[in-house]
């Protein structure tokens, strides 16, 4: 059971080069997520997709774009890498409703 | 808005003791309240989930419980063990803005429990 797989685990970029983050799961979930954990700021909320072919902002989406490929990915792209993106960037994925969320390993993303 | 607190933020306990960790959130209105756990490093794994209308849940020597009314959660940790250090993380869903999934976290307690 794979659960939810993030690729790439490790990235360094410099500003202003763009990059995707992938993810995908195999549990047939409905909602998708994509959150950042910054030191002191905990986990926050990027991007999130309720179901295949909607997606929404959540907390803090400056500077990022997400694509709902289909039911299974979810990927995020930063467009133009600034050093404030410098984050650990975690996918999810849960059920519609009220079901428990599971998370990716992580994707550990430095911008020099 | 929602806000989550957890108390203790760190908390260092010698192997083999009862332990609680604490979770308090501001708005009562809640759907579910998630426990999670993070290696340092890794990513989260989900522990228990209790739904708003349950008191707690068990798994195995985790124990949580579920106060709406008084916006708080705690997870007991029975006998604990090295293996059970870590940073636990509990979050609710943002109700207001109608999303069930779209979880707040609390900072979480990092927890260290040695031999």
């Amino acid at each position: 059971n794979a659960g939810v797989t993030q690729t790439p685990k490790f990235q360094v970029l410099k500003t202003g080069q763009s990059m995707t983050l992938q993810c995908a799961q195999d549990m047939n979930h409905n909602s998708m997520y994509w959150y950042r954990q910054d030191p002191g700021m905990g986990l926050r909320l990027i991007y999130y997709s309720a179901s295949e072919g909607t997606t929404d902002k959540g907390e803090v989406p400056n500077g990022y774009n997400v694509s709902r490929l289909n039911k299974r990915e979810f990927s995020l792209r930063l467009e133009s890498a600034a050093p404030s993106q410098t984050s650990v960037y975690f996918c999810a994925s849960s059920k519609t409703g009220k079901s428990e969320a599971f998370f990716g390993q992580g994707t550990r993303l430095t911008v020099v | 808005k929602q806000e989550v607190t957890q108390i203790p933020a760190a908390l260092s306990v010698p192997e083999g003791e009862n332990l609680v960790l604490n979770c308090s959130f501001t708005d009562s209105a809640i759907y579910n309240l998630q426990w999670f756990r993070q290696d340092p490093g890794k990513g989260l794994t989900s522990l228990l989930l209790i739904q708003s209308s349950q008191r707690e849940q068990t798994s195995g020597r985790l124990n949580a419980s579920l106060d709406k009314s008084s916006g708080r959660s705690t997870l007991y940790i029975a006998a604990s063990q090295p293996g059970d250090s870590a940073t636990y993380l509990c979050a609710v869903p943002d109700a207001v803005s109608g999303g069930y999934n779209k979880l707040i976290f609390g900072a979480g307690t990092r927890l260290a429990v040695h031999p």
